[in-house]
Parts: structure tokens; sequence; C-alpha cells
């Protein structure tokens, strides 16, 4: 398996409450994204990084933040959270050098997020 | 911007027996890649197979292989002699190749079940 870990695997909050999912990867990839995955399945991309201090909001608007401080760790945080932002929330990451042998992209197991 | 269709939410088929899972994809860059991802359940997603657009000859993996058709704007999987093994969500994506652009768009995916 990759090595790109994310915790918690699952994850109970009520409305209201701050919380950080965490991503991390041992791969030394520059490239890191979150992609929130919907009940039918779809993938959006929320967020993408292209390295440390590089984060960019992705095709699905969110009202999740992240922050790259340091190459292996590219943590989401909700403010504030609803039932709306109930999903699993993916994490991956790539070489992606523009060399095909570099296309690839490692995915975390997730993290199942329920608001309550 | 890109899309990708898969026009096949679920499919199911008899162990042993080949299958092919059908993608589209919409496109106005000449160069780009072509992937499929499979997500078991509960676990990562990892990469199946890949294809370069440049590239005319239809990539293959053991019993993975595409049947890439550029000009139709399509990309479809053939599972041969299929496992229980590669029972999974099916994700078919388009990366344009584009350096320090390496985004995934992804189609809705195929839920597939092979039956023993």
């Amino acid at each position: 398996e990759a090595d790109i870990y994310q915790t918690p695997r699952y994850l109970v909050i009520g409305t209201g409450k701050k919380i950080t999912l965490e991503c991390s990867q041992t791969m030394g990839h520059d490239k890191m994204y979150w992609y929130q995955q919907d009940p039918g399945m779809e993938l959006h991309l929320i967020h993408y990084s292209y390295g440390v201090n590089s984060t960019e909001k992705g095709d699905l608007s969110s009202e999740s933040t992240v922050s790259r401080i340091r190459t292996e760790h590219f943590p989401l945080t909700l403010e504030s959270a609803r039932p709306s932002h109930t999903s699993q929330y993916l994490c991956a990451s790539s070489v992606g050098q523009g060399w095909v042998g570099d296309t690839e992209a490692f995915f975390g197991q997730g993290t199942r997020l329920t608001v309550v | 911007a890109q899309t990708v269709t898969q026009s096949q939410p679920e499919m199911s088929v008899q162990e042993a027996e080949t299958v092919t899972l059908s993608c589209t994809y919409d496109t106005s860059e000449n160069n780009y890649y072509l992937f499929w991802y499979k997500q078991p359940p509960s676990r990562q997603m990892i990469l199946v197979i890949r294809q370069e657009a440049y590239k005319q000859q239809n990539a293959t993996e053991n019993r993975f292989s595409v049947n890439f058709q550029k000009a139709a704007k399509s990309f479809s999987l053939k599972i041969s002699d299929s496992q229980l093994g590669d029972t999974a969500m099916y994700f078919c994506a388009f990366m344009k190749h584009v350096f320090g652009n390496e985004k995934l768009t992804f189609g809705t995916g195929t839920r597939l079940t092979i039956i023993p």
C-alpha cells in the first residue's frame, strides 16, 4: 500500500465544532490534494498544493481550509462543522513533474466525516 | 473545462468472464493522460492503468487493457478473467499534460461486482 495516511478514519462530531482532518505522506511528494467524495461516490477536488506554502482551491467550492507548512503534511480544517459537511474526504499525493511516470496519484484510506 | 462521463453506474459479471467498462471524455487539449482507478470497499484507491494520449498503442497491465479511441474521445477498460478481488468502484480520470497542473478530473464511477 501507498505511504499516505489519513486520520481519523471515522469521525462523528456535533454541529459547530472545529475539526482538523490529518493527511501525511512519507514519499516526499510535492503535490498533494483533497477530494470530497459524495454518497454517490463522485469525487470532487476541493484543495490542492504544489509544495510548501502553496495552496489553491479546487473545482468544488468548500468552506474548509488547508495549510502546507511541511512537505509531508497537508491538514484540512473546518472551523464550524455543519451537517452539509458530512462526506468522505480523500487525500492524495503525486510526484507530478510532468513525466508520465510521475502522474500516478496515491490515495489515503479516507476520513468518513459525519456531522450531527 | 474537461468532463469525464461513465454511463454505467453499476455492472456485474460472473467470475472468470470478461467485462468492459465505458468512459468518454470531453476536452480541447491535444496532450493529456487518461487513467482508470480502482476503489475496493473500505480500501485505498489505486491506479489500475494509464494511457498517454500521444500514444496510439493501447495500454495493457496483465488482465487489464484499454481501448483508447482519441478521435471518439473514448477510453474503455477491459478486465479479462475477472476475479472476486476485482469487485470495486472504478473511476475513469483525465489529466492535462501541463507541468504544474497535475489535477485529476474523475468520472462518476462504475460499481463492478464479480459474482462467484
